[in-house]
């Protein structure tokens, strides 16, 4: 089963506009990241945040962490068509070692 | 500096047949990942591998195992296969360490099982 769960699981924007996801997870973490994937390739890091950070920022990301709700979103600005990818976060809880991944938002950002 | 290197990119086998999957650490980790996607779907954990022991293993059954050797390179071997076991096999790594980042993984570009 998985952890985390993506909202909305597909999404669709002109160029230029922000785009928001959405994480909500079930147990207390230790971190939670966000990965792109492009067309069925490998994953690739975007951005971790802790789970005493509430905001963090990498570029045209922006990543916030509610620890109280078990949520956390990534806000894309000002797109581009080279965003269009599924975008996955993934938690790490308790002792556990490795990453739970949700089930993802496809995103697609039009010309 | 090589990234995490997956073979073979693609491969078909039939039921009941059993499948080797290899990948190659980025360089300087030492700790490797394996997760399966089935398509439309977010990876699943199978299981993680360090100092060529297997460290946590995810809801899989025994016929999927692994192996890590010394030069950190690890293998994945699937016997008796399924048509459900189609899917991208997901090669990870990631660096152990008292490091609170030790847990970013880098990934391969995957291996496509395709079951018939």
């Amino acid at each position: 089963s998985q952890q985390g769960e993506e909202d909305p699981q597909a999404l669709s924007i002109q160029e230029g506009e922000n785009a928001t996801m959405n994480c909500s997870y079930k147990t207390s973490i230790n971190n939670l990241q966000w990965y792109r994937q492009n067309s069925g390739r490998g994953l690739v890091h975007l951005i971790l945040i802790r789970s005493n950070e509430r905001e963090k920022h990498s570029g045209r990301l922006r990543v916030t962490l509610d620890t109280s709700k078990k949520s956390s979103s990534l806000l894309i600005t000002a797109s581009r068509a080279a965003d269009t990818a599924s975008y996955f976060c993934a938690t790490v809880f308790g002792s556990a070692r490795q990453l739970t991944f949700g089930s993802g938002t496809q995103l697609t950002v039009l010309p | 500096d090589a990234g995490v290197t997956q073979s073979p990119t693609h491969l078909i086998k039939t039921r009941g047949q059993q499948v080797t999957l290899r990948c190659s650490p980025k360089s300087g980790h030492d700790t490797v990942s394996w997760y399966q996607q089935a398509l439309g779907q977010g990876p699943q954990f199978i299981f993680q591998y360090y100092e060529e022991e297997e460290r946590q293993r995810g809801n899989f059954p025994d016929r999927f195992s692994g192996h890590q050797f010394p030069n950190y390179s690890s293998e994945l071997n699937v016997n008796a296969l399924l048509l459900g076991d189609s899917a991208l096999y997901l090669c990870a790594s990631s660096l152990t360490g008292l490091s609170s980042g030790a847990n970013v993984l880098t990934f391969g570009a995957g291996s496509r099982l395709t079951v018939l």
